[in-house]
């Protein structure tokens, strides 16, 4: 198993522009969420999704966007990407009963300029 | 809106010495989860405490929960160099939901 897969490791991107983040997990998970990471902060839920076709929002959802047409893919979509948006982000999946552990991918490091 | 705080923010400690971080939230959790990011890494899953009271142990580590369901702890005796990174407590957002709310963390270096 591959476990959680995040694509890419790194991204610099200018204001304005648009990108997707891509997460993959390989459990048949149904529960994944995205994160954003940021110093001081911990861990701040984006999007969550409970299964294929269903998303809600976390936190801190604005200027992010998430679908989720299959069981293993939970892209993220920034659509007009803002220096604020600067952070590493974290996808990842849970066990469906408990303990509810979560699975984390590797991340991907955005910067934007 | 519900809040999971976590002191202190930061730790440095000597090799051998001992380390406690604590997690205090807002309104009572169905259960807390802890998690230790390495310097570089993602997140990994330590354990969950769902019981009132309840004490774990991973050999150097001791996970506690409160009485009242509304704080936790973790202890490491006798930090080893390995037991660097940051430490998250968890707890769900709703009663028994996977939608999870992560502490600040605790960032523990150690002076070898």
């Amino acid at each position: 198993n591959a476990g959680v897969t995040q694509t890419p490791k790194f991204q610099v991107l200018k204001t304005g522009q648009s990108m997707t983040l891509q997460c993959a997990q390989d459990m048949n998970h149904e529960y994944m969420s995205w994160y954003r990471q940021d110093p001081g902060m911990g861990l701040r839920l984006i999007h969550y999704s409970v299964g294929a076709g269903i998303t809600d929002q976390g936190e801190v959802p604005n200027g992010y966007n998430v679908s989720r047409s299959t069981t293993e893919d939970f892209p993220l979509r920034l659509l007009s990407a803002a220096p604020s948006q600067t952070s590493v982000y974290f996808c990842a999946s849970s066990t469906p009963g408990p303990p509810y552990e979560q699975y984390f991918g590797p991340g991907t490091r955005l910067t934007v300029t | 809106g519900q809040q999971v705080m976590q002191i202190p923010q930061y730790q440095h400690v000597q090799e051998g010495e001992d380390f406690t971080t604590y997690c205090n939230s807002s309104t009572t959790l169905s259960n807390i989860q802890w998690y230790k990011q390495r310097p570089g890494g993602h997140p990994v899953f330590l354990i969950q405490l769902v019981k009132s009271g309840e004490v774990k142990k991973q050999k150097r580590l001791t996970f506690q929960f409160g009485e009242a369901k509304k704080n936790s702890s973790l202890h490491i005796t006798a930090t080893q160099t390995t037991d660097v990174g940051t430490y998250f407590c968890a707890g769900p957002f709703i009663q028994g939901a996977q939608k999870l709310v992560f502490g600040q963390g605790t960032r523990l270096t150690i002076n070898p």
